[in-house]
This record gives C-alpha cells, structure tokens and sequence, in this order.
C-alpha cells in the first residue's frame, strides 16, 4: 500500500455541487492529517487539520475513519474559486517529515 | 499575517553548476523544511532542519544538497553540483511548536539547463 493514497480524480462539477475526495495511509501510527490546496504553480495551502474524528470549517467538512486509514474531504456548494488541486497530506515523524498524495484536481463549472 | 518568503522566484542554471536557494521562514518558528515538487508530480520530503542540524532527510536528499542557516532568519539550500534531474519547484516550509502544521513559502523554480 501507497504510504498516502488520494482518488485519481479529476473531477469536474457543476457549481453548487457536493464533491468528495478521499485518501487512505498506511502508517497506523499517524495521529494528524491535513488537507493542503494548491493552485496551478502556486506552493501548498493549508486548508484542513484533522486531529480526532473530523473537522468542519464553513463549506469544507474533513473526516478520519482510524479503523479503515482513511481521510476524507467534502466540498458542500462548490464555487468557482474550488477549483484546484487537493492534497493530502500525513506526517510520518516526529521530526515533521509529510508524506503528500498525488493530489485530486477539482474543476468547477458555471 | 506571517508568511515564508523565498528567493528568487525563479533560477536557471548550466548543468555542474552550484545553486542557492534562499528562504525566510516565519519569525518564530523552530522547525524547517525543503520539499520539492517536480512539474506535473507529487511535492516531496527532502529534510527537516532544526536546532542548527539536520533532523531527517530522505533518499532524494544525497551529498549534492546541503541546508544551512547562516543567521537567525535565512534557511538555504544548495545544490552543489546541478543536475538536470534536479528541475523542479523547491518550497521551504516552517512550523511552530506542531511540527505536524507546516506553512510553504511560495517555491523556487530551478531550472537546470
């Protein structure tokens, strides 16, 4: 298994639509996961910690199933402005090293 | 609001040559990082930095590169001997007392020709 593994995407919605982007890891021992967004040759954005069983921040809910590694983020009402890559992102040590996933592109459409 | 700064935006290099790329983490922040992205691929780890040495690096990260922080805002990476392999974007990132929550510098372009 990927050390981080993300939906291959892209996936291309109409706005006002619900997407979802899911991602698993390998390492057990992750207690911290996060949600970065990059724009095309832009440096990555934080956008979602994840920490306990999930985290909501206006439109953007992130959630974390420990018993089937993975971490998910949904999208409520897309805009426009969503469309971007998506990172996942799980740091494996102590010393901070972040292992990213290849990242799901989101376009969406008027 | 405090952001990580890098220098310069853009730099193109001849293959064998030795680059340095130049970053401004956020004031107070301990822990330090490169990662680098090459185009249309994932961004990844090459080391963290702190307390003046080299906490973790990875494979990527052999005897061409080195990290340095000459004085208490600069953290620079170079690359001694350029490859063309080596094109990619290299961010610099910091955290605080979370090692975990990393803030990016808006990246380099290294171009290696």
């Amino acid at each position: 298994r990927k050390e981080v593994e993300q939906d291959p995407g892209p996936f291309n919605v109409p706005e006002g639509a619900t997407v979802a982007f899911n991602c698993t890891y390998s390492n057990s021992a992750s207690q911290s996961f996060f949600w970065y967004r990059q724009d095309c040759r832009k440096e990555p954005k934080l956008l979602m910690s994840v920490y306990s069983s999930g985290n909501e921040d206006g439109r953007f809910t992130a959630q974390l199933n420990r018993a089937s590694q993975y971490i998910s983020l949904l999208i409520r009402d897309s805009k426009l402005s969503d469309s971007a890559t998506y990172l996942c992102v799980v740091p494996y040590t102590n010393a901070g090293k972040s292992t990213f996933g290849d990242g799901t592109t989101l376009t969406v459409k008027p | 609001e405090p952001e990580v700064t890098q220098t310069p935006s853009h730099q193109v290099t001849q293959m064998g040559q030795e680059v340095i790329l130049r970053c401004v983490p956020i004031s107070n922040h301990l822990y330090f990082y490169w990662y680098r992205q090459i185009l249309g691929q994932k961004v990844e780890f090459l080391v963290s930095f702190y307390n003046n040495e080299i906490s973790e690096k990875s494979e990527i990260f052999d005897d061409q590169f080195s990290v340095e922080r000459p004085d208490g805002s600069n953290f620079t990476l170079k690359i001694r001997s350029t490859k063309l392999e080596d094109s990619a974007m290299y961010f610099c990132a910091s955290a605080g007392a979370r090692t975990d929550t990393q803030y990016f510098g808006p990246g380099t372009r290294l171009t290696v020709l």
